[in-house]
């Protein structure tokens, strides 16, 4: 069965660089999740998107803005980076039942680090 | 607010024991949804299991088995007969049917099992 697919799957990026991030949805999910883990940390939720709209936001720094585009895919990008950026970032992708929210399923991540 | 805690930061155990991982969860909603999720070592999330507020039935799936109790808030996690694949971090997790249904992750427990 198709997954989610990220890509990159590593990125090394200086300091006050800027990275974009690309998330491919699972065939007919029409709900994207953003997510960062930080080393020994817990997945954070940033940002997610319904039918191309923003439907939540978590804690995603202003440096940082995303956005879902007609084929569903979602890009994350991210400027002006800092070495606290480093860590793994997820994409999710659900489909939407009437009001209800399926499970999410994760893709394989982005490990971006910033040198 | 919502919140998820496992208390059992790390947990090592000798293969063919049996585990319970721990999951305590607070919300205000009266519909949310529980789940758990495994991390091995190559850091993708893995999909486990979903469960409703509205259902308790203890859910079993080969080795692995759930016991929701909405009395205690509790959402734990018994694998029987461990094996050494089984080592990973395992993350509970808690989202709200209001909202867009992200994840609010508890900070994993890293188990270990020992050959």
């Amino acid at each position: 069965a198709a997954g989610v697919i990220q890509s990159p799957r590593h990125l090394i990026k200086e300091k006050r660089e800027t990275a974009t991030l690309k998330c491919y949805p699972i065939p007919r999910h029409d709900t994207v999740y953003w997510y960062q883990q930080g080393p020994g940390q817990d997945p954070q939720f940033l940002i997610s998107f319904y039918e191309k709209m923003q439907s939540d936001k978590g804690s995603i720094p202003d440096r940082f803005s995303a956005q879902q585009f007609s084929d569903y895919h979602s890009e994350l990008n991210m400027s002006s980076l800092e070495l606290g950026d480093s860590a793994l970032y997820f994409c999710a992708s659900s489909y939407r039942t009437g009001r209800i929210y399926n499970e999410q399923f994760f893709g394989p991540g982005t490990r971006l680090t910033v040198l | 607010a919502q919140k998820v805690t496992q208390a059992q930061t790390e947990i090592s155990v000798v293969e063919k024991e049996d585990v319970t991982l721990d999951c305590v969860y607070e919300t205000r909603d009266t519909t949310y949804y529980l789940f758990w999720y495994k991390q091995p070592p190559s850091g993708e999330l893995v999909f486990l299991i979903r469960r409703n507020s509205f259902d308790e039935q203890n859910e079993i799936s080969g080795r692995y088995s759930w016991n929701f109790q909405k009395s205690t808030s509790s959402f734990n996690f018994t694998i029987t007969a461990s094996q050494v694949v089984d080592s990973a971090v395992y993350f509970c997790a808690l989202s709200e049917e209001i909202g867009a249904n992200n994840l609010f992750f508890g900070t994993g427990t890293r188990l270990t099992v020992i050959p």
